[in-house]
């Protein structure tokens, strides 16, 4: 069955980095694009950032263009976020999730992991 | 960017109900939705792609209709495991954008 754990999460000072990094199992992650989502503590979902099953194309939300990096290693079947000069309002739990099309380019989540949170505070 | 609203932002119903969850697009975006659920403390869990299309080992008491800008999600006889969060989707253009969300809960 498809699995997906983050990892990675943690506090971190205005302005810090951090890298998370999801592993999947279950499935041919080679085949398949992937997103990263976020929630902030009490807030709704945020779509983040997606790349390609190869790593082509990649794709990010106005709120993080320019501070984090999506990419992904086929070799290790594992999914990064580094996230670069954070900020407050990066605090929340970040979710990894399979994209539904095979060598597409990104359409629908089927499958979420449990999330990992980061906190950004002094 | 395209904005997604949803209506209502909560509601309270009845076991036996049925639900219906309205999502707009600010412009058109064919049937390119998706509705997510997602419980407290809990990742969200997909429902519905393509607007109608339910993902595989979701119950069909879940249905989807619309196209365009208006999009509906009905749950046709409310349980007590369908208390939760709904949010809708657009897949149609980057950057992928959420509905704010709409929460069914015990009346």
């Amino acid at each position: 069955q498809v699995q997906l754990v983050e990892s990675g999460g943690g506090v971190v000072q205005p302005g810090g980095s951090l890298r998370l990094s999801c592993a999947a199992s279950g499935f041919t992650f080679s085949g398949y694009g992937m997103h990263w989502v976020r929630q902030a503590p009490g807030k709704g979902l945020e779509w983040v950032a997606f790349i390609r099953y190869d790593g082509s194309n990649k794709y990010y939300a106005d709120s993080v263009k320019g501070r984090f990096t999506i990419s992904r290693d086929n070799s290790k079947n594992t999914l990064y976020l580094q996230m670069n000069s954070l900020r407050a309002e990066d605090t929340a739990v970040y979710y990894c999730a399979k994209d539904l099309s095979y060598l597409g380019f990104g359409e629908n989540s089927d499958y979420w992991g449990q999330g990992t949170l980061v906190t950004v505070s002094s | 960017d395209i904005q997604m609203t949803q209506s209502p932002s909560s509601l309270s119903a009845s076991v036996g109900d049925r639900v219906t969850i309205t999502c707009r697009a600010s412009q058109g975006i064919s049937n390119y939705l998706a509705w997510f659920q997602q419980k407290p403390g809990k990742a969200p869990k997909s429902l519905i792609y393509g607007a109608s299309s339910l993902q595989s080992g979701v119950p069909s008491k879940f249905s989807g209709s619309g196209s365009g800008t208006d999009f509906t999600l009905t749950i046709s006889s409310l349980q007590p495991e369908d208390f939760a969060t709904y949010y809708c989707q657009q897949y149609n253009s980057y950057p992928f954008t959420f509905g704010p969300g709409t929460k069914v809960d015990i009346k």
